[in-house]
């Protein structure tokens, strides 16, 4: 299958700084990024979607301005966590879907952001 | 989307066919039912999904019954890197393709 790294694996940064997450699609262009993010013991929740050159669509109770996403190409979108805090610690994950594989998303493996 | 109810936990055997139950009894006609899986501290990985007809693929086999109400996720031939949490997942594409609402899902530990 289509592979989607993301970049770093795992981040720690101090409370007030900011954190940029990467998302490829290495081997498919992607029409559409998804953001997720999943606490601890928890089930996956959709943040965003995100269209090459278009604004993200964020979903019900997720802060555009804290959770900046770019989608600048086919194969790479990008999380920038703004001002993060500790309760912005999580697992972000994105997934994409190509042109062609349309009914199967591809997920990154994920990276883990620790707020101290 | 439709909401999907799965039983938390199972057990299976290694080598045994493990079948995962799958409730979505207001699901749409438009709404496919998707299966996912998690492994620890990894992303999700598409599995299989279906409408109306049973699917097979190398993976896994989806049973939906003929009213659509619920659906059967099975592994043939279980294996210890198949222990993962499973989520079934309904979506009907158009504008919310893609916008996967995953339930708690099934914790599937598979034992020697």
């Amino acid at each position: 299958g289509a592979v989607v790294s993301q970049h770093p694996s795992w981040v720690i940064c101090k409370s007030g700084t900011s954190v940029k997450i990467e998302c490829r699609s290495l081997d498919f262009q992607a029409t559409t990024m998804f953001w997720y993010r999943q606490f601890p013991k928890q089930s996956l929740m959709l943040m965003a979607t995100s269209n090459e050159g278009s604004k993200a669509t964020y979903e019900q109770g997720v802060e555009k301005d804290k959770f900046l996403i770019n989608h600048a190409s086919l194969t790479l979108s990008t999380l920038t966590v703004t001002s993060a805090h500790p309760e912005d610690s999580s697992f972000y994950i994105c997934s994409a879907i190509g042109l062609e594989a349309q009914f199967e998303q591809f997920f990154g493996p994920g990276t883990r952001l620790t707020v101290l | 989307d439709a909401k999907t109810t799965q039983p938390p936990s199972m057990d299976c055997a290694e080598g045994r066919a493990a079948n995962l139950p799958c409730n979505h009894s207001t699901i749409s006609g438009n709404e496919y039912v998707y299966w996912y899986r998690q492994i620890h501290s990894q992303g999700p990985q598409y599995i299989i999904h279906g409408l109306k007809n049973n699917e097979t693929n190398e993976m896994a086999s989806l049973i939906i019954t003929e009213d659509r109400k619920s659906s059967t996720l099975i592994l043939p031939h279980a294996t210890l890197r198949d222990t993962a949490v499973y989520y079934c997942i309904a979506n009907a594409g158009g504008t919310s393709y893609g916008k996967l609402t995953f339930g708690q899902g099934t914790i599937l530990t598979v034992h020697p």
